[in-house]
């Protein structure tokens, strides 16, 4: 019930295209669904997040679908570009009051020039 | 503002050694969490810390253990090192009233 499921594993693209990563949960109890884009070497970055009771937030070319019956969100990356490869986690957890995230097993992404 | 810095950045040791790894939060920050990350097993939450209390724990043995200063700072132990405690060491920093939380480039652990 404390899982994040996530797919696809890696992901292709062309450059200009939509790259869209998938996540699932369990547990109604989660409130807050963050998507992290980690570069090699690097610490994870926050990318984009949304809460349960907003269906779809849009920040530049990232959005964050929610669909709360399903249990399920995704990230859309429009207009895909080679500095977007990268690899990008979903996550969820219960706030406030904590950072205890539960991540998924992360996408990783290729933007082809 | 600074961000998240975690020393060292590499770190070699051999089995059944201990390590301690530092975490320096972004300033007025005063919630610490570390995670690790494998290949295998993705990030893994092993705890969370605020005002020198810890608030959660994740399901990692008690071979791993934390503690935060009173200026927020915080450090994580491995004792009795395995080889499978190879990973990268995340440490994460955030206000307490919810939000954003920034990581660290953590530090790189290898177990000989």
């Amino acid at each position: 019930q404390q899982q994040v499921k996530q797919s696809p594993q890696s992901l292709i693209v062309q450059k200009g295209g939509i790259s869209i990563i998938n996540c699932a949960y369990e547990n109604t109890a989660f409130d807050y669904f963050p998507w992290y884009q980690q570069f090699p070497g690097k610490g994870p970055a926050l990318l984009i997040a949304i809460r349960p009771d907003v269906s779809e937030k849009k920040e530049g070319r990232f959005t964050i679908s929610f669909n709360k019956s399903a249990k399920q969100f995704s990230l859309h990356i429009m207009d895909s570009q080679p500095g977007d490869s990268a690899t990008y986690f979903c996550a969820a957890s219960f706030t406030p009051g904590t950072y205890k995230y539960i991540f998924g097993t992360g996408t990783r992404l290729k933007v082809l020039a | 503002k600074a961000g998240v810095t975690q020393t060292p950045r590499y770190l070699i040791k051999t089995r059944g050694q201990q390590v301690t790894l530092s975490c320096s939060p972004i300033s007025g920050h005063r919630s610490v969490s570390w995670y690790q990350q494998t290949p295998g097993q993705g990030l893994q939450f092993l705890f969370e810390y605020f005002s020198e209390t810890q608030r959660n724990k994740g399901n990692f043995p008690g071979r791993f253990s934390g503690r935060q200063f009173s200026n927020s700072r915080s450090e994580m132990n491995v004792s009795t090192l395995e080889l499978g405690d190879s990973a990268l060491y995340l440490c994460a920093s955030s206000l307490p009233d919810g939000g954003v939380a920034f990581f660290g480039q953590g530090t790189r652990l290898t177990v000989v």
